[in-house]
């Protein structure tokens, strides 16, 4: 139990275009979903937090319009990219809380790698 | 910036040996959790460790945590090839279920067969 899906895997756009990262919880309801990059062969920074019917809380230098999340239900959350740039190109990563699973236990996607032509 | 540091930032052992890593973190936590990440994939938590703790055992894994030192370490012992990752310790401040984590900068490890 207690899985996190992701899709896509890998993505790759034009500069300019928007992409869209879907997180799932596939056998629990998360509470709270977590929005994470990583560069590479660097540590997870946290963008923001999402919490279901609410908006998002940004992490402080997170552009909130550039960096869209979505958490409309409690097993789904998207982040979407808009107007992306090759600066944005990173490996973006989703966790999710599990309601009845209690303390601060994060289940992990397993990541999108985004790559802006 | 709140993270955490870890080291050694790399770390090349034979397969067998004890494979030690250390994190620091900077503010007061809850809990310290380890995880595991397989290149180019999504994490893996091996193990959660509470303030009030000071070892905790699973497996081949054994984590300590000095508070007054702000600083945990994980060792895994007789280490195996499937062991190479990079590991990644993370702090939370607060003792409920919905709370961001802070990542230490990780440990590369690589098990030489």
């Amino acid at each position: 139990g207690a899985v996190v899906s992701q899709h896509p895997s890998r993505v790759i756009c034009k500069s300019g275009t928007s992409v869209k990262i879907e997180c799932r919880s596939l056998d629990f309801q998360a509470t709270t979903m977590f929005w994470y990059r990583q560069f590479p062969k660097k540590s997870l920074m946290l963008m923001a937090t999402s919490n279901e019917g609410s908006k998002a809380t940004y992490e402080q230098g997170v552009e909130k319009d550039k960096f869209l999340i979505n958490h409309a239900s409690l097993t789904l959350s998207t982040l979407t990219v808009t107007s992306a740039h090759p600066e944005d190109s990173s490996f973006y990563i989703c966790s999710a809380t599990a309601r009845d699973r209690g303390y601060n236990e994060q289940f992990f996607g397993p990541g999108t790698r985004l790559t802006v032509l | 910036s709140q993270q955490g540091e870890e080291d050694p930032q790399a770390l090349s052992i034979q397969e067998g040996e004890n494979a030690t890593m250390n994190c620091s973190y900077k503010t007061s936590i809850n809990n310290l959790q380890w995880y595991r990440q397989n290149s180019g994939r999504g994490l893996v938590h091996l193990i959660l460790i509470r303030s009030n703790e000071r070892e905790k055992h699973s497996g081949r894994l054994r984590v300590t945590l000095d508070t007054s030192k702000k600083s945990s370490s994980l060792l895994i012992t007789a280490s195996r090839a499937a062991d190479t990752a990079s590991y990644f310790c993370a702090t939370d401040a607060s003792g409920f279920g919905n709370e961001k984590l802070t990542f230490g900068t990780g440990t590369r490890l690589t098990i030489i067969p």
